[in-house]
């Protein structure tokens, strides 16, 4: 089945630094993407749709000059925190579209200290 | 309201157990049906897709989708320890690749 690998699993980074995710599609070519934020005990919240070669379409709510989203291929995207803050700490987890529906990353807990 | 209701539980059950999962949908628009399985720290994985209403099977695992009463179910017959995870149902309106409307999640814990 598809494989979508994210990087990296887990990172601790200093408030006021930056973060990027990588969301990789194996197997398949990978046209939309999703991004979403877990916390803990809740669903997951959708926060932006990549179109490859295009701007990404950010859900309401979610700032798009601090989740930089970048699709500049058919098997990668990247989720980029600018300038973290501790209330940016939650696990993020990208979805990609494949031939059978979503097939989703492993996610990153993104720890802000 | 919320487009897709899920009692997050957490729901305790006996090894061998049936377990009955189910969601509610208020968006008649909805007509592809999921469940993933998500275990602590790792990302949803797709237990089962079915479209419109009706029922699909496999394995010990049973989806079923009432379009009528906007109600969806997932069935573990015989269950084990390791189905002890975080059920979640998704929903979505059109056959592209549009977003995904998740329930909150169940937790379910299988004991031995």
């Amino acid at each position: 089945g598809a494989v979508v690998s994210q990087h990296p699993s887990r990172v601790i980074c200093k408030s006021g630094t930056s973060v990027k995710i990588e969301c990789r599609s194996l197997d398949f070519q990978a046209t939309t993407m999703f991004w979403y934020r877990q916390f803990p005990k809740k669903s997951l919240m959708l926060m932006a749709t990549s179109n490859e070669g295009s701007k990404a379409t950010y859900e309401q709510g979610v700032e798009k000059d601090k989740f930089l989203i970048n699709h500049a291929s058919l098997t990668l995207s990247t989720l980029t925190v600018t300038s973290a803050h501790p209330e940016d700490s939650s696990f993020y987890i990208c979805s990609a579209g494949d031939p059978d529906g979503y097939t989703f990353g492993s996610g990153t807990r993104l720890t802000v200290v | 309201q919320k487009e897709v209701e899920q009692d997050p539980g957490p729901l305790s059950v006996p090894e061998g157990a049936i377990v009955s999962l189910n969601c509610t949908y208020s968006n008649s628009a909805f007509q592809y049906f999921m469940w993933y399985r998500q275990y602590s720290r790792k990302g949803p994985e797709l237990l089962m897709y079915t479209y419109s209403s009706g029922n699909k099977e496999d394995g010990r695992f049973t989806a079923q989708v009432d379009k009528s009463s906007k109600y969806i179910s997932l069935f573990i017959r015989d269950s084990q320890p390791s189905d002890s995870a975080t059920y979640l149902c998704a929903m979505k309106a059109g056959s592209t690749l549009g977003r995904l409307y998740f329930g909150r999640g169940t937790q379910l814990t299988v004991w031995p």
